[in-house]
């Protein structure tokens, strides 16, 4: 499978609990983005980084997120100290650079935080 | 501050229906206007546009943007079952030389029945 690819799948944590997901984006694809989607909502910017560097960031990335791709390559979200409104699904994208080339979505990351 | 709003929210027709679902924006730096069709997973690519009155056609499904109206939409014809799914309309805005971010609208809802 050559697709971008996201693990866990699910995710089920107590609030106040830290939880780290993985995205491994599509391999020639130097740009990789994350997204946060609610029900009933389309899909939210997160962040976005350009090879290992992390070039944006939204307001709604509070100080408890922090997103690394040490390699430039797969990249880490982490949430620290879990609360019930961070209860979603966390989605990854990649694409190519340049501006003739979309983004590919992973299957995503839904957390539950009880 | 940008949006990008979808219409109607949700559909329910017979197979072999037309449909025609509606995307508004206004964004600060267009790049180009994408739909993505999002079943229960991730959202999949359908059509990237970029210049107005331009059609992008792929089998039943066509699109069209309008730069001047800032709008765009998406056509289904004959539609069948397995179009059921939700239909998310995002706008790519550049924000840092070649980078770019989608903004998505909240989705349209298709349920085709038979």
């Amino acid at each position: 499978d050559t697709g971008v690819s996201q693990n866990p799948r699910h995710k089920i944590t107590k609030r106040g609990q830290n939880v780290t997901f993985r995205c491994d984006p599509i391999s020639e694809h130097n740009r990789l983005y994350w997204y946060r989607q609610t029900l009933g909502q389309g899909p939210e910017f997160l962040t976005y980084f350009q090879n290992e560097a992390q070039l944006e960031k939204s307001r709604l990335l509070s100080d408890r997120f922090s997103a690394e791709r040490p390699k430039g390559s797969f990249s880490t979200l982490e949430i620290q100290r879990t609360e019930q409104g961070d209860s979603a699904m966390y989605l990854c994208a990649s694409s190519l650079p340049g501006q003739l080339y979309t983004q590919y979505f992973g299957p995503g990351t839904r957390l539950t935080v009880l | 501050e940008d949006k990008v709003v979808q219409s109607p929210l949700s559909l329910v027709v017979h197979e072999g229906d037309t449909v025609t679902l509606n995307c508004s924006y206004e964004v600060t730096n267009f790049r180009s206007l994408l739909w993505y069709k999002q079943e229960k997973k991730a959202p999949t690519f359908l059509f990237m546009l970029t210049s107005s009155g331009i059609e992008k056609k792929s089998g039943r499904l066509s699109s069209i943007l309008d730069k001047k109206e800032l709008f765009s939409i998406l056509n289904i014809t004959a539609t069948q079952t397995g179009d059921s799914a939700i239909y998310l309309c995002a706008v790519e805005e550049s924000f840092t030389g070649t980078a770019s971010k989608l903004t998505f609208g909240t989705g349209t809802r298709l349920q085709v029945t038979l």
